[in-house]
């Protein structure tokens, strides 16, 4: 039968530009944030990651930028490439135990 | 980064059949692993913590016979779907936490497809 689920935002780039990928949080007592590729029919792969006690952290071509305030997360992709195209999920990590709470996922998609 | 196998890939299988899926953790060892479970176009939903030695913690709405964890050694934890029916078919995902750094590293998954 026909399954019933959500459909993914999807953010539409021109390859070379730079891309922001957004989040929002729930929990304000999260203290590890990160970004995850998922490519289709493959695992989550890690992008970068940030703690609570810092604002922004890059990496090569990826910065993540955390704002506390009001619990969002964003991943900025510089120079976007067609490999990029994926879909990005941000997660969030608590103070107490492991595990590790996903957002929805967005679509990036990369026009040549 | 670290190195997560899942393995198979891929299972098709006839209905009311048992499916194992292994999680090795390559090098490293993870005393505490985590399934997920995803639908299409949709996130990942955590299903499981597996710790080794000890049994495996559920979430809310995940039948814990249903979905057995093993994870009998520091590399290895294995989900067994029993009975599977096509409700079950869903790609499974598997993931460990690395000791040194707490970082998390997913396989490569699993889809099911259950006939």
């Amino acid at each position: 039968g026909e399954s019933v689920g959500l459909h993914l935002p999807t953010l539409s780039v021109q390859e070379g530009d730079n891309s922001i990928i957004n989040c929002a949080y729930s929990n304000s007592a999260s203290d590890y944030f990160i970004w995850y590729k998922q490519e289709s029919g493959k695992g989550p792969q890690f992008i970068i990651d940030i703690r609570s006690n810092m604002d922004k952290r890059q990496g090569q071509r990826v910065t993540v930028l955390l704002n506390k305030t009001v619990k969002h997360l964003s991943l900025q992709i510089a120079a976007t490439q067609p490999g990029d195209s994926a879909v990005y999920f941000c997660a969030e990590k608590g103070n107490a135990g492991n595990m590790l709470t996903f957002g929805g996922g967005t679509r990036l998609m990369v026009k040549p | 980064g670290a190195v997560v196998s899942q393995h198979p890939s891929w299972v098709i299988c006839k209905s009311g059949t048992s499916v194992k899926i292994e999680c090795r953790s390559l090098d490293f060892q993870a005393t505490t692993m985590f399934w997920y479970r995803q639908f299409p176009k949709q996130s990942l939903m955590l299903m499981a913590t597996s710790n080794e030695g000890s049994k495996a913690t559920y979430e809310q709405g995940v039948e814990k016979d249903k979905f057995l964890i093993n994870h009998a050694s520091l590399t290895l934890s294995t989900l067994t779907v029993t009975s599977a029916h096509p409700e079950d078919s869903s790609f499974y995902i598997c993931s460990a936490l690395t000791g040194a750094n707490e970082k998390l590293f997913f396989g490569s998954g699993t889809q099911l497809s259950v006939l």
